[in-house]
């Protein structure tokens, strides 16, 4: 079977830095994304890594550790805007289907 | 580029009837998914097609499910007759043919009453 289990929910205050983090039980595994998802909207792509290391896209950088089947998304310089839910997801096998993390929903306060 | 669209954005039906929800890929894409959230659940995913073929349609719950990409184009997901428990938020998620993201639509939300 597949699971990946990352926290429900996160706060934190504009301008800081939250970390989002994502361990994975998976039978295959080619790479990990993150989608964010604002409230009624499609889930948004950020980042993708099959590589373990650091990838980094404008505020967002996404990490992984395929020796610890784990991963994070590290938002910096947090805006309000960034409230949202975001998800982890496992790219198992080579027919590409995504299996997801329950989502962590992050509150921005100012 | 327009993104990936799906109609209805909402459907509410009855128990026993019948719903067909369309999606629309990203022009160009060969991969079009389906997945779909379940109150309180995860995303789960529900079937893969790579032009008009079934890739693989083991998340597909049950045979009241029948999906259809006539022509590679745009996929339709049916469900025949719809029970209390098919409630949820159905999407879809197109790619590039090679694999790379893949980018959702904003989803259907179908609740059956």
């Amino acid at each position: 079977g597949q699971s990946l289990e990352q926290p429900s929910e996160v706060t934190a205050v504009e301008g800081a830095i939250v970390q989002i983090n994502c361990t994975y039980q998976t039978s295959g595994f080619y790479g990990l994304s993150w989608y964010q998802q604002h409230d009624g909207g499609a889930p948004t792509f950020l980042s993708y890594n099959a590589l373990d290391g650091l990838e980094e896209t404008g505020r967002f950088s996404s990490f992984l550790s395929r020796s610890d089947s784990y991963g994070y998304l590290l938002l910096q310089e947090l805006q309000m805007k960034d409230s949202a839910s975001y998800f982890c997801a496992v790219k198992g096998n080579a027919g590409n289907m995504l299996t997801f993390g329950g989502g962590t929903r992050l509150m921005v306060k100012p | 580029e327009a993104g990936v669209t799906q109609f209805p954005s909402h459907s509410v039906i009855e128990k026993g009837q019948t719903v067909t929800l369309r999606c629309d890929p990203i022009s160009g894409h060969d991969n079009l998914y389906w997945y779909r959230r379940v109150m309180g659940k995860e995303i789960k995913f529900l079937l893969h097609f790579v032009k008009e073929s079934k890739q693989d349609e083991s998340g597909m719950p049950n045979n009241r499910f029948l999906a259809e990409r006539t022509g590679g184009t745009y996929s339709t997901l049916k469900v025949q007759p719809a029970e209390l428990e098919d409630s949820g938020v159905y999407f879809c998620a197109s790619s590039q043919v090679g694999g790379g993201p893949q980018f959702f639509g904003p989803g259907t939300r179908l609740t059956v009453l």
